[in-house]
């Protein structure tokens, strides 16, 4: 069984670089793309990007000046940078597994399965 | 960029009725690209529903989905007491990559 788990401060302050980790056990990263997803307190869903284990990424437009993902395939894990944060960025950060990497086209392989239980980061001085 | 809307809001309902929960895209999705999630307070989403109409491993086979081209269905057909949650579907798309609709809330009536 595929678990996340996500680490990483739970305050950031204004302008700061937000830093989360995704540790994964019970499987490789290998075959999948792995996202970070969040939620703000108003319980809207933002996918922010994926990454794969060769770090080929994709991000979601509307972030992608501010973000940067990177995977360490040595410790199973995958990471996110977020910049200049401001309280907008309040929310609960998950990493989940999902899309399928490669060559894929039935329909098992465009959503996101397994999700990490969350972090709450706070952006506030 | 297809953007998704949820409808019901809210859906007031008691154990054992039939819940019929709507996501509507504003562009033709494939039916490979939509899913549907269940999500319980201070709970990660969990994956009901992929490619449409597939259950997710361990999902009861009393939630279905359904839909095709703009127009997706999920339907439980016997509310039990731990259906009650908020219900999201997700597009996989072109940019950005996902999207997720804005929810319907299934509450005890």
């Amino acid at each position: 069984q595929v678990q996340l788990h996500e680490s990483g401060p739970g305050l950031v302050k204004p302008s700061e670089t937000l830093s989360l980790t995704c540790s994964v056990t019970g499987g490789s990263l290998s075959n999948y793309y792995w996202s970070w997803i969040r939620q703000f307190p108003g319980m809207g869903l933002e996918w922010i990007g994926y990454i794969n284990y060769s770090g080929s990424n994709n991000y979601n437009p509307s972030l992608k000046s501010r973000i940067t993902m990177s995977v360490d395939t040595s410790k199973n894990q995958f990471s996110l940078k977020m910049t200049s944060v401001s309280a907008a960025d309040t929310a609960v950060y998950y990493c989940a597994r999902g899309p399928r990497s490669g060559y894929c086209t039935s329909s098992s392989c465009f959503h996101v399965d397994y999700w990490g239980q969350g972090t709450l980061v706070t952006v506030s001085s | 960029e297809s953007v998704l809307t949820q409808s019901p809001g809210t859906l007031s309902l008691s154990p054992g009725e039939r819940a019929t929960l709507s996501c509507r895209a504003s562009q033709s999705v494939s039916s490979s690209y939509l899913a549907w999630y269940q999500q319980k307070p201070g709970q990660a989403p969990r994956l009901l529903i992929y490619g449409t109409s597939n259950r997710a491993t361990g999902i009861p086979d009393r939630f279905s989905g359904s839909g095709s081209g703009t127009d997706f269905t999920l339907t439980i057909s016997r509310l039990e007491p731990q259906d009650f949650a908020v219900y999201y579907c997700l597009q996989y798309g072109s940019s950005p990559l996902f999207t997720f609709g804005p929810g319907t809330k299934v509450d005890i009536k």
